[in-house]
């Protein structure tokens, strides 16, 4: 069984600070992880993926996760917070050589960005 | 490529009305996945298909019937819809092992 939990449901930061949104999976197989961002009223938009490869992962727009198996984290970070940025994050959770186990969402973190 | 293709893109339905939601993607992918999208609720998985001919239920599939008669068609379909169905419905779809591709959406009022 999977799941995934993000631990914040809203972030605020101001422009030009860094962001820090936090998932904690759990995977009965060997995970692959995604985060996915969603601009208001618009679909899925693929930030960033791990595959079992290196563990720090770069991204779409400056951001990068960082896979911690001992911690079961994949938080999702960005140096410096841009207007643009304002969007719903999810994190998710599949298993890396099962289809039969699809792809399973964290309920969302909303991140607000101040100017 | 299209991609990943969901029609209507919009729709109304009153209560105790049937419909039928397409998903076609274009890339030749075994798996297709339905999710609905409600606030604070993340996506939740309706139906998915491994491959054509078959499918199998995800975490809320009451109210919901699929098909996948075609690997790149899957159907979602509300027989006799309810207002707890109002929602926004995505359809996914990928390769062993990597990202999934998304739908634009559709967005189901039942009244």
């Amino acid at each position: 069984a999977q799941s995934v939990t993000q631990l914040d449901s809203h972030v605020s930061v101001s422009e030009g600070t860094p962001v820090l949104l936090r998932c904690n999976y759990s995977s009965s197989y060997s995970p692959s992880l995604f985060w996915y961002v969603q601009h208001p009223n618009k679909g899925l938009q693929l930030l960033l993926k791990y595959t079992s490869a290196a563990t720090l992962v770069k991204g779409i727009n400056g951001f990068e996760a960082e896979f911690k198996k001992s911690e079961t984290s994949f938080h999702l970070t960005k140096p410096s917070a841009h207007m643009s940025d304002a969007a719903e994050y999810f994190c998710v959770v599949s298993a890396s050589n099962s289809g039969n186990t699809p792809l399973v969402f964290g309920k969302g973190t909303r991140l607000s960005v101040i100017a | 490529n299209a991609g990943v293709t969901q029609t209507p893109k919009f729709r109304v339905l009153k209560t105790g009305q049937s419909m039928t939601l397409l998903c076609a993607q274009d890339m030749n992918h075994e798996y297709m996945y339905w999710y609905r999208q409600d606030p604070g609720m993340g996506l939740r998985l309706i139906h998915y298909s491994v491959g054509e001919g078959t499918t199998a239920k995800g975490e809320v599939p009451d109210g919901y019937n699929v098909s996948r008669l075609k690997k790149q068609n899957f159907l979602l379909g509300l027989e006799s819809a309810a207002p707890s169905q109002t929602s926004v419905y995505f359809c996914a779809s990928r390769a062993l092992g990597t990202e999934a591709f998304f739908g634009q959406g559709t967005r189901l009022t039942v009244v």
